[in-house]
């Protein structure tokens, strides 16, 4: 089945790190990506990752990909309040003639000065 | 800005409506995604069409079509319209018919009073 789930809610302190998790349900998943939505605003793209990687790393994020346990992280290093948002966990099939995303709940960041 | 540009920004409409969403892709993307955002059903996937031809199906009511023109651009047709449609449509677009990264435009949002 198809089904993405993540945690509603994370608050933090300005400087400290911030980790999202995400668990996905369809092992053929070909890539996993994260977006951030701001209050009022669209969709930006923050970084993905392709299923035969463990780890990628881009500035200050960090994504962490299980394959056993279908499990993916988002983590925020010197997470500012610029950083407070909602931020979606995405899957994309494994197939070669779609790419629909199936997206998660979002998790509320939740940055305190 | 991601490249991708929707149009209207907002739309107010009353029950039983018809209405037209826009949208035009990154240049040189061929695949154009709909998907709708509302509180209870969170991010959903429509369909998505690849250089003039429908690809994929998601939750899309039968009240709903779309389609992709030559120059690429896509519309949602969205008619009869009901005070649970009311939602954020965004339209993203990828450069391919498969998994791919996706960049979103800043949606439409609609309104049925």
């Amino acid at each position: 089945g198809e089904d993405v789930e993540q945690s509603l809610f994370l608050s933090v302190r300005e400087g400290d790190s911030s980790v999202i998790n995400c668990t996905y349900t369809d092992s053929s998943s070909t890539y996993l990506y994260w977006y951030k939505q701001e209050p009022g605003a669209g969709l930006q793209l923050l970084t993905y990752i392709f299923s035969n990687m463990d780890m990628k790393q881009d500035q200050r994020l960090t994504v962490l990909l299980n394959k056993k346990d279908k499990h993916l992280s988002l983590r925020i290093a010197d997470t500012q309040t610029g950083d407070s948002a909602i931020y979606f966990c995405a899957e994309s099939m494994g197939s070669s003639n779609t790419g629909k995303l199936i997206f998660g709940q979002g998790t509320t960041l939740q940055v305190k000065p | 800005d991601s490249g991708v540009t929707q149009t209207p920004k907002h739309l107010i409409t009353a029950t039983g409506q018809r209405v037209t969403l826009r949208c035009s892709p990154r240049s040189g993307d061929l695949s154009v995604y709909w998907y709708q955002q509302s509180l209870d059903q969170g991010l959903q996937f429509l369909i998505q069409y690849y250089n003039g031809e429908e690809r994929a199906k998601g939750n899309i009511l039968e009240r709903f079509s779309a389609q992709q023109f030559p120059d690429l651009h896509s519309e949602l047709n969205l008619s009869s319209l009901e005070l649970g449609d009311s939602a954020l449509y965004f339209c993203a677009s990828s450069p391919r018919e498969g998994a791919d990264t996706q960049y979103f435009g800043p949606g439409t949002r609609l309104t049925v009073l």
